[in-house]
């Protein structure tokens, strides 16, 4: 059984970088064809795909979004994280960690969420 | 604005069928495959649906799910309190190489 766990910081100031890390068991996030990411969603609001990552170092991001994301992985604690820089009011959220199936060549689909973690943005 | 469009509530009584529409274009359900997530308040989306009709390990066969040309349904048939929830519809989209979902389809049984 998959699992993924989100952790960081429930409070961040405007304009600074909200960092979260997703811990993963039962699968690998080094190994396989899983894409391993993030999705958010607005207290009250549908869901938001922020980018996902692979192993292999491929990546893809929510255009609104790219210029201010970064993922990364560390392997030795199969462990991926998200930064996000300049963080305003918008970015208050419940953020998901995700894992992104592989079906088969270039058929993926999320599978896989966290519990999520409301980050809330506030001076 | 959701670049996928679902209605933003249904409803139905026990015991009925409650289809879900999602509406996209060519880039993203007319190209790629359609994934339907059940989500209660307070918890994490939860995989009902993926490759437009696949249910996975323990979803009962209640759930079904669709596609045509541009669009995708969900339809749960015997309709139980326990449905009450938000269903969300999601595809790939070649244009914007990203996720994208529809806003969300909240399901009252009355």
């Amino acid at each position: 059984q998959v699992q993924l766990q989100e952790s960081g910081p429930g409070l961040v100031k405007p304009s600074e970088t909200l960092s979260l890390t997703c811990i993963v068991s039962g699968d690998s996030v080094s190994s396989g064809g899983s894409y391993w990411g993030w999705i958010r969603q607005p207290p009250g609001k549908g869901l938001e795909w922020i980018g996902y990552m692979h192993h292999s170092g491929s990546a893809n991001y929510n255009p609104s979004l790219k210029s201010r994301v970064t993922l990364s992985f560390d392997t030795s604690k199969n462990q991926f994280s998200l930064k996000l820089s300049a963080v305003t009011a918008a970015d208050t959220a419940v953020y998901y960690c995700a894992r992104d199936r592989k079906y088969d060549y270039n058929d993926y689909g999320v599978d896989y969420w966290g519990q999520g973690t409301l980050v809330t943005v506030s001076s | 604005q959701s670049v996928l469009t679902q209605p933003p509530s249904a409803s139905g009584t026990p015991g009925q069928r409650v289809p879900i529409s999602c509406s996209g274009s060519t880039s993203n359900i007319g190209t790629n495959h359609v994934f339907w997530y059940q989500q209660f308040p307070g918890t994490a989306p939860k995989l009902l649906i993926y490759r437009n009709s696949q249910r996975p390990s323990g979803v009962p066969d209640r759930f079904s799910g669709s596609k045509s040309d541009t669009s995708a349904s969900l339809a749960i048939s015997g309709l139980r309190s326990e449905d009450e929830a938000d269903y969300y519809c999601a595809a790939w989209d070649d244009s914007l190489s990203a996720w994208v979902f529809g806003g969300g389809t909240k399901l009252t049984v009355l």
